[in-house]
Order: C-alpha cells, then structure tokens, then sequence
C-alpha cells in the first residue's frame, strides 16, 4: 500500500537549520509530485511547498520563500525538506503529502505521512 | 493569496443528523476544490475533490456541491466516526490556501 514516512524532526533553535526527510512506498515514486503541508499546534492546515515528479519544478508559499527548498531522490524514494533560518512560527507538524496526479500536478493530497514535529525555541 | 474562509467554525449536531459545512473563496476557483477530514493526533484523509467527486472508498453520505466561489459540504447522516475537524482546499492557483476549518462536534 501507499505509505510515506517522515523523520527528522526535533527541537532546534531560532536561526538554525534542519533537514526533514520522507520515504514513500507503495507507488512509482518517480510520477508523482510531492509536497509539504504543516500544521501549527491547534491550528489549521498550511501548504508549504511542493516538487514535481522529476524535480525540475517547484512551488513555495511566501512565507518560506528563501529559507525552506524542497528536493528529491528519485533512486531513493525519499524527499527532503531543507529548513533554514528556522523562525518560533515555523514549530508545526510537518506533513508530506503525494500529488493525485501522475506525471504532472494535480494538487490534491490523497496520501499523507504521519508527520514528524518541529519545535523551533530558545 | 486565495482566502478560503470556512463556516461555522464550529457546528453542534447529533447523530443521524444532516451537516451542511460551508467553503468560500475570495475569487472563483472554478471547481478546483477539495474536502478533507481531520480526527485528533491523525493526518488529514481526502474526502471530495473537483468540488463533487468522492475519493476512493469515501461513503456515500459525504457528498459536495458548488463552483466558483461558494462551496458545500454535506454529510447526510452523521455517524460517530463522522465527528472531526474538516478542511476545504483550493487548487486552482498556487500557492494551495486552505479554510481555517470547521469542527463537527457531537451534540
């Protein structure tokens, strides 16, 4: 079945970095855009960004434009969330969540991982 | 950005009955809408997306309507498994901007 795993996560300081990282099974990895949705502690729902199937294009919100890339391995079966210049409004669940569509975007979300918590304080 | 403003925020209803959950957007976004389902400390799960169509394995209870800029969901017959939080999402433009949610709460 579809499966995507998330890790990474942890506390880390305002300014400093971290790299989330998703492992997906049960697809063909290399057709499939994905993203990252994150969740605020008792908040709603935000997406945060998104890769194609080849890597070769990619979406941002505005609110991490420049501090948070999105990359891909498609000979692993893994996306990576690079976080920079982390913020204390960055402290959410962060989510990976496959693209319904195969081969080009579809912006849905009809699988997600479990999500992996980032706690950004001094 | 699109804003996706959902209502009410919270709705009381008692079991068996009908849930009318609303989803509007500051522009049209044609029916480049989707519905999700949120129970405590689990992801979200897919419901409805083109504003109408279910997702695999979705009863027929949960059901949406609407185009442009006003949106429905409705869940026919509430079931105890029913009671979450859900979440109305548009993908017509980036960047994907979700409503604020509603929580259907046991009356």
């Amino acid at each position: 079945q579809v499966q995507l795993v998330e890790s990474g996560g942890g506390v880390v300081q305002p300014g400093r970095s971290l790299r989330l990282s998703c492992a997906a099974s049960g697809f063909t990895f290399s057709s499939y855009a994905l993203h990252w949705v994150r969740q605020a502690p008792g908040k709603g729902l935000e997406w945060v960004v998104v890769i194609s199937n080849d890597g070769s294009n990619k979406h941002l919100a505005d609110s991490v434009k420049g501090r948070l890339t999105i990359s891909r391995d498609n000979s692993k079966n893994t996306v990576y969330l690079q976080m920079n210049s982390l913020r204390p409004e960055d402290t959410a669940v962060y989510y990976c969540a496959k693209d319904y569509g195969s081969g080009s975007y579809y912006p849905i979300f009809d699988c997600w991982g479990q999500g992996t918590l980032v706690t950004v304080s001094s | 950005d699109m804003v996706m403003t959902q209502s009410p925020a919270t709705l009381s209803v008692s079991p068996g009955e009908r849930a009318t959950l609303s989803c509007r957007a500051s522009q049209s976004v044609l029916n480049n809408l989707a519905w999700y389902q949120q129970k405590p400390g689990q992801a979200p799960r897919l419901l409805i997306y083109g504003a109408s169509t279910r997702a695999t394995g979705i009863p027929a209870r949960f059901s949406g309507s609407g185009s442009g800029t006003d949106f429905t969901l409705t869940i026919s017959s509430l079931q105890s498994e029913d009671f979450a939080v859900y979440y109305c999402q548009q993908y017509n433009t980036w960047p994907l901007t979700f409503g604020g949610g509603t929580k259907v709460e046991i009356k």
